[in-house]
């Protein structure tokens, strides 16, 4: 059974400031992994997909990479705004078509 | 314009009770879904509709009833309402359903509260 794990569930940081969040996946036979910014009482928004065959993806200042064989995924987010404070949550597809999300991670951007 | 749109977006209602939640998109996506994030936020798959038909029934129980009338509406029924269905219901849609660029897009959500 797969289960995503995100750390750090929390993050704060100053405004400026590059960060990395976190994503480990326990079965590595997934089609694909994605990204998602949930802002509060709003449905979630896709940032980055990364195909199983792909190691990474980029979009602005986002850049998601992909370690398929040891489970893992990062989400680089470049210099910080306040506008990226949300929970960004992490997704993986496997065989069985369902997409399986952690619990994300709360991130406030600090002016 | 919104692409995926679920009415109401709030829903407060007595325990025992049935009630529906609606789910339109107008992406000509062939695919649907219903998610449930609970109080802890996390967030899971109920169902999967494919052009109408149902491919993804996951552990939830038979009072919870999808019915697809056509491939842009997935509607929810939920009969005889308990606590622990308190939660956030979320419809998506993805263009196809079986391939790995699929990108699910998803609606703004129904907060449902039994009392």
């Amino acid at each position: 059974k797969q289960e995503v794990t995100q750390i750090p569930a929390a993050l704060s940081v100053p405004e400026g400031e590059n960060l990395v969040l976190n994503c480990s996946f326990t079965d590595s036979a997934i089609y694909n992994l994605q990204w998602f910014r949930q802002d509060p009482g709003k449905g979630l928004t896709s940032l980055l997909l990364i195909q199983s065959s792909q190691r990474e993806q980029t979009s602005g200042r986002l850049n998601a990479s992909l370690d398929k064989s040891s489970g893992r995924s990062t989400l680089y987010i470049a210099a910080s705004q306040p506008g990226d404070s949300a929970t960004y949550l992490c997704a993986v597809k496997g065989g069985s078509e369902k997409l399986v999300f952690g619990k994300g991670t709360k991130l406030t951007v600090n002016p | 314009d919104t692409a995926v749109s679920q009415t109401p977006k709030y829903l407060v209602t007595q325990m025992g009770n049935d009630k529906s939640i609606k789910c339109e998109q107008n992406l000509g996506h062939d695919t649907m879904y219903w998610y449930k994030q609970d109080s802890k936020k996390f967030l899971k798959i109920m169902f999967s509709y494919n052009n109408k038909e149902l491919i993804i029934n996951e552990t939830v129980p038979n009072r919870f009833s999808p019915k697809s009338p056509d491939k842009a509406h997935l509607n929810l029924h939920i009969n005889s309402l308990e606590l622990g269905d308190s939660a956030v219901y979320f419809c998506a849609s993805s263009p196809f359903g079986g391939q790995n660029t699929d990108t699910q897009y998803f609606g703004p959500g129904t907060r449902l509260t039994v009392l």
